[in-house]
């Protein structure tokens, strides 16, 4: 059972340049999540998808797309990297129904974009 | 604008010592607030979690306790080891779906 894992851990992009973000979870949850943390601001929602099949946009969308592939797994796109899109990416699961509400976190894929 | 907040980017507490954590927000419609806990180069891990009906939780040495008019939650960890020292965020889940998180605060604790 290896929970939610990330690929890849690290990357440097240019300017311009496009590539996606893998995550796979393993527990059957039905919400996926992808998040970017940036110093002092904490974790900040990009899109999420509720179940297989939708997605919806968090708080900072621009410049990601993102494919709900199936319900294991959720990718995220950057279609044209910017300096800004500089960060440490986190893809999280979530089961939805009852218990703590809690998500179980990737171990993030750190992106540098020169 | 932030929905969730947390004031105090860092902490630092003797050990032994009761570590507080605290945590603003301004929507009154969240349905459950969350504590997470990461470590560099990881990804955060939860801790623990209240239910907005709810104004006190406890799970071995933290509780949180959610004061609903002030709209204030905070995050009790007792007694504090030095293994506590990481990045605490606190989150709040809106209609049981999205999460909003704060942006941390470091702690600290001093053997």
């Amino acid at each position: 059972n290896a929970g939610v894992t990330q690929t890849p851990k690290f990357q440097v992009l240019k300017t311009g340049q496009s590539m996606t973000l893998q995550c796979a979870q393993d527990m059957n949850h039905n919400s996926m999540y992808w998040y970017r943390q940036d110093p002092g601001m904490g974790l900040r929602l990009i899109y999420y998808s509720a179940s297989e099949g939708t997605t919806d946009k968090g708080e900072v969308p621009n410049g990601y797309n993102v494919s709900r592939l199936n319900k294991r797994e959720f990718s995220l796109r950057l279609e044209s990297a910017a300096p800004s899109q500089t960060s440490v990416y986190f893809c999280a699961s979530h089961p939805i129904a009852g218990g703590t509400y809690e998500q179980y976190f990737g171990p993030g894929t750190r992106l540098t974009v020169t | 604008d932030q929905q969730v907040k947390q004031n105090s980017p860092s902490l630092s507490v003797q050990e032994g010592r009761i570590s507080i954590l605290n945590c603003d927000y301004t929507n009154s419609m969240f349905d459950y607030f969350l504590w997470y806990k990461k470590y560099p180069a990881e990804g955060p891990t939860f801790l623990i979690s209240i239910s907005s009906i709810k104004d006190k939780n406890e799970d071995g040495r933290f509780t949180v306790f959610l004061n609903k008019s002030a709209k204030h939650l905070s995050l009790h960890i007792v007694p504090s080891q030095p293994g506590d020292s990481a990045v605490y965020f606190c989150a709040a889940l809106y209609n049981f779906n999205k999460f909003y998180f704060g942006s941390g605060t470091k702690l600290n604790v001093k053997p």
